[in-house]
């Protein structure tokens, strides 16, 4: 049973430009989240989708987006990068309250 | 606004001993918590879960408890490995309505067994 699939699992952009991470939900999960870490932090919630819309929304600006498709796979888009956008970012999937998150393993982003 | 904090920030062991790491939170209203494991650059590979109603969790050399009301939550590693090495994550959930909801992250535990 797969889990949680992000590509690329690397990225290097330069400043200015726009950037599309993508993540496939494990089997059976509905929900998806983006979180961004930084080096040394913990993950920060950016975003969160169920059934196609955006459910809540961490502390970051509009340049972030998401979008979720009707199969459950999520994109993150982030536009005019920032070198500070620099960070692993990770998609978690889950189903319902009472269970747990599954993590993929990440897209490292360096902006350049 | 919850707040996680782990202590320590980073713990070195000889292999063998038993060792705890350390979660507190601030707001008790939790629906459950998370224990995540993090290897270097790698993505959180989950380790224990434990609902709001639960005092504790065990899989295998690994044992989680978590105290509500206190807002603390800890994570018991026995006879310790050097393939235990990683950085551990305690994560909260919010309680209250709706399907999913937010994880609320520590900033880990950086742990080395040493041979």
């Amino acid at each position: 049973d797969a889990g949680v699939t992000q590509s690329p699992t690397h990225l290097i952009k330069t400043r200015g430009q726009q950037v599309t991470l993508r993540c496939s939900p494990k089997s059976g999960h509905d929900t998806v989240s983006w979180y961004q870490q930084a080096l040394g932090q913990g993950p920060q919630f950016i975003f969160q989708y169920y059934e196609e819309e955006e459910r809540q929304r961490g502390n970051f600006p509009d340049r972030f987006s998401g979008h979720q498709f009707p199969n459950y796979s999520s994109e993150l888009n982030v536009n005019a990068l920032l070198l500070g956008d620099s960070a692993l970012y990770l998609c978690a999937s889950s189903s319902g309250q009472k269970y747990g998150y599954t993590f993929g393993s990440g897209t490292r982003l360096t902006v350049v | 606004k919850q707040e996680v904090t782990q202590i320590p920030a980073a713990l070195s062991v000889p292999e063998g001993e038993n060792l705890v790491l350390n979660c507190s939170f601030t707001d008790s209203a939790i629906y459950n918590l998370q224990w995540f494991r993090q290897d270097p650059g790698k993505g959180l590979t989950s380790l224990l879960l434990i609902q709001s109603s639960q005092r504790e969790q065990t899989s295998g050399r690994l044992n989680a408890s978590l105290d509500k009301s206190s807002g603390r939550s800890t994570l018991y590693i026995a006879a310790s490995q050097p393939g235990d090495s990683a950085t551990y994550l305690c994560a909260v959930r919010p309680g209250g309505g709706g399907t999913a909801s937010k994880l609320t992250f520590g900033t880990g535990t950086r742990l080395q067994v040493t041979l």
